[in-house]
């Protein structure tokens, strides 16, 4: 059973622009939505991470915004710039289980000048 | 602070051979965790850990064992290396209600 669908599996953006990143997910339990970051040769890192409670929550250029009834979350990064280029994970969780995340398949983003 | 280390960094086995994937976290962290990531699969969790002396299966653990003997260190073995084991291997830690902080990671390739 997959739990959890992300996409698109590849992106590419033009510098400055808008970079929208979307994750699926079935299991109701979830209750603690993050964004990793993984750029090449290293591994993830949390990027940002949203509570079922509020539907938008921001960090600088990133952004989530969160669809209960749809079970669906998005990234998108503001005035995208060449440094956002790496693979993006999304990994719902239940009762903040950090220690077994199922994750999204990736998204490798690219900026281009 | 060095936070979470793997070693090695590359390692090539041969079909059979056995090893050990070192993990280790300076932050006390309760939870450690290892996930082993392959193209346009994301990660998959493989065994994880609550706890010194406590673990559990993840949703690829055959072929693999792990042991948690202390809070900081939790190896990954090997046990019979399979070419369907290549793979970029990484290990996670975290507290309760925290940030997970993942290791650079460890490159396996089986021949």
């Amino acid at each position: 059973q997959q739990q959890v669908k992300q996409s698109p599996q590849s992106l590419i953006v033009q510098k400055g622009g808008i970079s929208i990143i979307n994750c699926a997910y079935e299991n109701t339990a979830f209750d603690y939505f993050p964004w990793y970051q993984q750029f090449p040769g290293k591994g993830p890192a949390l990027l940002i991470a949203i509570r079922p409670d509020v539907s938008e929550k921001k960090e600088g250029r990133f952004t989530i915004s969160f669809n209960k009834s749809a079970k669906q979350f998005s990234l998108h990064i503001m005035d995208s710039q060449p440094g956002d280029s790496a693979t993006y994970f999304c990994a719902p969780t239940s009762n903040f289980g950090n220690e077994k995340l199922t994750f999204g398949t990736g998204t490798r983003l690219t900026i281009i000048p | 602070n060095a936070g979470v280390t793997q070693t090695p960094k590359f390692q090539v086995l041969k079909t059979g051979q056995s090893m050990t994937l070192q993990c280790a976290q300076d932050m006390n962290h309760e939870y450690m965790s290892w996930y082993r990531q392959d193209p346009g699969m994301g990660l998959r969790l493989i065994h994880y850990s609550v706890g010194a002396g406590i673990t559990d299966q993840g949703e690829v653990p055959n072929g693999y064992n792990v042991s948690r003997s202390t809070t900081e260190d939790f190896p990954l073995r090997l046990l019979s290396a399979a070419p369907s084991q290549t793979s970029v291997y990484f290990c996670a830690s975290s507290s309760v209600g925290n940030t997970i902080y993942f290791g650079e990671g460890s490159w396996l390739t089986v021949v």
